[in-house]
């Protein structure tokens, strides 16, 4: 069983900060990794992807890669309501056959 | 560009019912998959198709039978309806490779009563 941990949150920053998620994977062969965004009642979408050690950056959005650790995190600079939402990390192997974690509730504060 | 297109959006069954949910995409992607989400569960693979006349199990299996129609379309089917099936279930596809992602359908609302 392929197993991807995440807080489940809430979790509440004021608008402006930096929201941090964090995630876990159990299998040393995982191969790329994923943060989705999931609005209510709406269908994931992609936000960012990583897929060797390190940090990358997108907007106001950084992932950091840790294989060794094998630990994954988004960071949210500069925190905006609409940033509210529920964040899906993912993590696939063989190239394949994505594996979800149960998500992290962010709530962002005007 | 229509992207992942499931049909229908919301159904109410009885249970022992059955049905099938259908999902097309128009990205040329190779693999397609079956996920349903429960609160606090996150997503969960049901079954997924590497690639057309492939079909493969995932994490929740058992109660669903899918079909890779063609390399455009993937439908589930429940042929005896439960409760426990109550669920939201997206379609996805991608394409394999090192830059895979995977792009999700709009979701089925699906009530067993």
């Amino acid at each position: 069983q392929k197993e991807v941990e995440q807080n489940s949150g809430p979790l509440s920053v004021p608008e402006g900060a930096i929201a941090s998620l964090n995630c876990t994977y159990s299998d040393r062969g995982s191969q790329s990794f994923f943060w989705y965004r999931q609005y209510s009642g709406k269908s994931p979408e992609l936000i960012m992807s990583i897929y060797s050690n390190g940090d990358k950056e997108d907007g106001r959005f950084t992932a950091q890669l840790n294989k060794a650790s094998q630990y994954v995190s988004l960071l949210i600079r500069d925190s905006q309501p609409s940033d509210s939402a529920t964040y899906l990390c993912a993590v696939t192997y063989n190239f394949n056959k994505f594996y979800f974690g149960s998500g992290t509730k962010l709530n962002v504060k005007p | 560009n229509a992207g992942v297109t499931q049909t229908p959006k919301f159904q109410v069954l009885k249970t022992g019912q059955s049905m099938t949910l259908q999902c097309a995409q128009d990205m040329n992607h190779n693999s397609m998959y079956w996920y349903r989400q429960d609160p606090g569960m996150g997503l969960r693979l049901i079954y997924y198709s590497a690639s057309e006349g492939t079909t493969d199990k995932g994490e929740v299996p058992n109660g669903y039978n899918v079909s890779r129609l063609n390399k455009r379309e993937f439908s589930l089917r429940l042929e005896s309806a439960a409760p426990s099936q109550t669920s939201v279930y997206f379609c996805a596809s991608s394409e394999p490779g090192h830059n895979e992602k995977l792009f999700f359908g709009s979701g089925t609302q699906l009530s067993v009563l």
